[in-house]
């Protein structure tokens, strides 16, 4: 089975931190993708890479920074923490190559408080 | 512009009876079509998809799907509820022409009355 885990499930940071989300996929997966979840909205996304150290801006990347140093793990940033960015993040991986089937599978979230 | 369309924000629906989830999309090229299903505080778990072949597929937890390229549909059925499919509902195309990105529709929250 596919497994993907992120690095916490609940975090509670002050306006102005640094925070740092970890995502880690352990089935050798080409794809690696940052959503936000918010009540109303679905599933928006905010970053994603397809190569290490690759990333490509998703649909509303102001204010998020990502890092991929490593196949498995993508990092989420958030370089200086507001409170319209309290929401659940989701990462999600999938593997695209000749006889991939695009399937993306999702880590448990980390809901994210900015006081 | 590639959507993904759920038009039902809220559904409640009795234990035992049938659910029938709405999804309807926007995409030029052939679609690769996915529901997922999320319990409260967790992540999606899929419950199945659609590449090709026979139109009516199978999933996990009791669930199916039915593509219908005329109507641009993928909706999702169970024959009969259980109080444990209450959850968020979220169909997705994938847009296979741009790294496998998703095409989310907005969700739809299932409720279970006994």
């Amino acid at each position: 089975d596919v497994k993907v885990t992120q690095s916490s499930r609940y975090l509670v940071k002050r306006t102005g931190e640094k925070v740092f989300l970890e995502c880690v996929q352990d089935m050798d997966h080409e794809n690696m993708f940052w959503y936000r979840q918010d009540p109303g909205l679905g599933l928006r996304l905010i970053y994603f890479s397809y190569d290490v150290k690759m990333k490509e801006k998703g649909d509303i990347p102001e204010g998020y920074s990502v890092s991929r140093e490593k196949k498995e793990r993508f990092s989420l940033i958030l370089e200086s923490a507001s409170t319209n960015q309290t929401s659940m993040y989701l990462c999600a991986s999938s593997d695209t190559r000749a006889g991939g089937t695009d399937t993306q599978y999702f880590g448990p979230g980390t809901r994210l408080t900015v006081l | 512009a590639q959507s993904v369309t759920q038009p039902d924000i809220h559904i409640t629906v009795s234990e035992g009876a049938s659910l029938e989830l709405r999804c309807n999309y926007s995409y030029g090229a052939t679609p690769y079509l996915f529901w997922y299903v999320q319990s409260p505080g967790q992540g999606l778990q899929l419950l199945l998809k659609y590449f090709s072949g026979d139109t009516l597929v199978q999933g996990i937890k009791g669930f199916e799907a039915e593509f219908k390229r005329s109507q641009s549909s993928f909706n999702l059925r169970k024959p009969s509820v259980h109080w444990s499919d209450a959850a968020e509902y979220f169909c997705a195309v994938a847009l296979t022409d741009s790294w496998g990105k998703f095409q989310f529709g907005a969700g739809t929250q299932v409720v279970v009355t006994p």
